[in-house]
């Protein structure tokens, strides 16, 4: 089954104590990327990686670290996190280049709570 | 830049009433369009696309959307509201034929309520 996965799905952490969420595809997605979501906020991207080791800023990547060392794995890393950061993270992926259409995969998300 | 406008934060209906979500983009030239699906503990769903030809396109669980290029809209509808529609309501568009990095831009999102 073709999907997104993130791990955890919930997390309450405190501020300052490093963390990673996961992200993983099986579709063989060249472009991955982060969103965070808030209330009345919608979905504001984060990161987002067209290949391996090619990664750039979103609208809102203060506070977050990404890499692509595997087309599969999108790890984000919150170095030292803190209370503005808690939010719902949500992984996506999709197809890149001329033919593709842009249409998005999720994961189910993962909620944090900084502390 | 591209934008997408939903106006409606939050809608409430009666299950089994009609439904009709609005979508507005900004943008030179008609892009991809698209409506997603967040359920309450999960991620977005694609409902529909629109990429190019009959305007009127059948998705998901019973959704459809219309584009009408005049109005820079792509409207979402549903004849008859099932209580599992409650949901948050994603409009997004991508730039059509672009090559290299396709910004997707998504819409605030609609909040929909559905009582008894």
């Amino acid at each position: 089954e073709a999907q997104v996965t993130q791990n955890p799905r919930y997390l309450i952490t405190v501020t300052g104590k490093k963390l990673t969420v996961t992200c993983s595809q099986n579709m063989n997605h060249e472009y991955m990327s982060w969103y965070r979501q808030d209330p009345g906020l919608g979905l504001r991207q984060i990161y987002y990686s067209m290949n391996v080791e090619v990664t750039d800023k979103g609208d809102v990547p203060e506070g977050y670290k990404v890499s692509r060392k595997e087309k599969r794995n999108f790890p984000l890393i919150l170095e030292s996190p803190s209370p503005n950061q808690t939010s719902l993270y949500f992984c996506a992926s999709r197809t890149w280049g001329l033919t593709s259409t842009g249409e998005l995969f999720f994961g189910e998300g993962s909620r944090l709570t900084v502390l | 830049a591209q934008s997408v406008t939903q106006p409606d934060i939050h809608i409430t209906v009666s299950e089994g009433a009609s439904l009709e979500l609005r979508c507005n983009y900004s943008y030179g030239a008609t892009p991809y369009l698209f409506w997603y699906v967040q359920s309450p503990g999960q991620g977005l769903q694609l409902l529909l696309k629109y990429f190019s030809g009959d305007t009127l396109v059948q998705g998901i669980k019973g959704f459809e959307a219309e584009f009408k290029r005049s109005q820079s809209s792509f409207n979402l509808r549903k004849p008859s509201v099932h209580w599992s529609d409650a949901a948050e309501y994603f409009c997004a568009t991508v730039p059509p034929n672009s090559g290299g990095y396709q910004k997707v831009t998504f819409g605030i999102g609609t909040k929909l309520q559905v009582i008894p």
